[in-house]
């Protein structure tokens, strides 16, 4: 089983819409939770960080279930420049941080 | 500007020829990486330095080298005995707060074996 796990996609999805996506991870031991936004041919940039209590940055929502290991991320009244690839990544190894595939969104006019 | 700069942008190399990729910050953090991306996959760490004079093999470090002699600097060397060397390089540095590490990224370096 791969350390971290992201449906690859693509999703493609109305603009205005609300849309979803999940990260899962293998070690329960995991500490810290990141969303990374990486535009085609570019350098990933963080999103957001991923509290355990959930957090909200404008229209984009991060939240950490660590009972079923996962956490996600709803994008509200998507725009086209949400049109990305979705990155999750988390700290498992002693300082080291394990990316998944990333999810490919692309918000159609 | 506080950053990560890596250098070249873009690089051809003929096959049997090592290459440096160099990576600078002037953001004082303490840890740097090295990735590298293959189309459609995800990242794959090279290796990583948390601290000057001392670095780890990541995942895929066979064929690389890197020095970490200045807190700033952390070049990556792609040598003759790496298979298959074109890929995104991404450099990263990172600080660690209470979340734990939040990791930045230079732009990346385009290397093409002709």
């Amino acid at each position: 089983r791969k350390e971290v796990e992201q449906d690859p996609g693509p999703f493609n999805v109305p603009e205005g819409a609300t849309v979803a996506f999940n990260c899962t991870y293998s070690n329960s031991a995991s500490q810290s939770f990141f969303w990374y936004r990486q535009d085609c041919r570019k350098e990933p940039k963080l999103l957001m960080s991923v509290y355990s209590s959930g957090n909200e940055d404008g229209r984009f929502t991060a939240q950490l279930n660590r009972a079923s290991q996962y956490i996600s991320l709803l994008i509200r009244d998507s725009k086209l420049s949400d049109s990305a690839t979705y990155l999750c990544v988390v700290n498992s190894r002693n300082e080291k941080l394990t990316f998944g595939t990333g999810t490919r969104l692309t918000i159609i006019p | 500007d506080g950053g990560i700069t890596q250098s070249p942008k873009y690089l051809f190399r003929k096959e049997g020829q090592n290459v440096t990729l160099s990576c600078e910050q002037n953001l004082n953090h303490d840890a740097m990486y090295w990735y590298r991306q293959d189309p459609g996959q995800g990242l794959r760490l090279i290796y990583y330095s948390q601290i000057v004079n001392d670095f780890q093999k990541g995942d895929i470090a066979e064929g690389y080298s890197v020095s970490r002699e200045k807190k700033e600097s952390f070049p990556l060397t792609v040598t003759s005995a790496q298979k298959n060397p074109t890929a995104f390089y991404l450099c990263a540095s990172s600080i660690k707060g209470q979340l734990g590490n939040t990791i930045y990224f230079g732009e990346g370096s385009w290397l093409t074996v002709v």
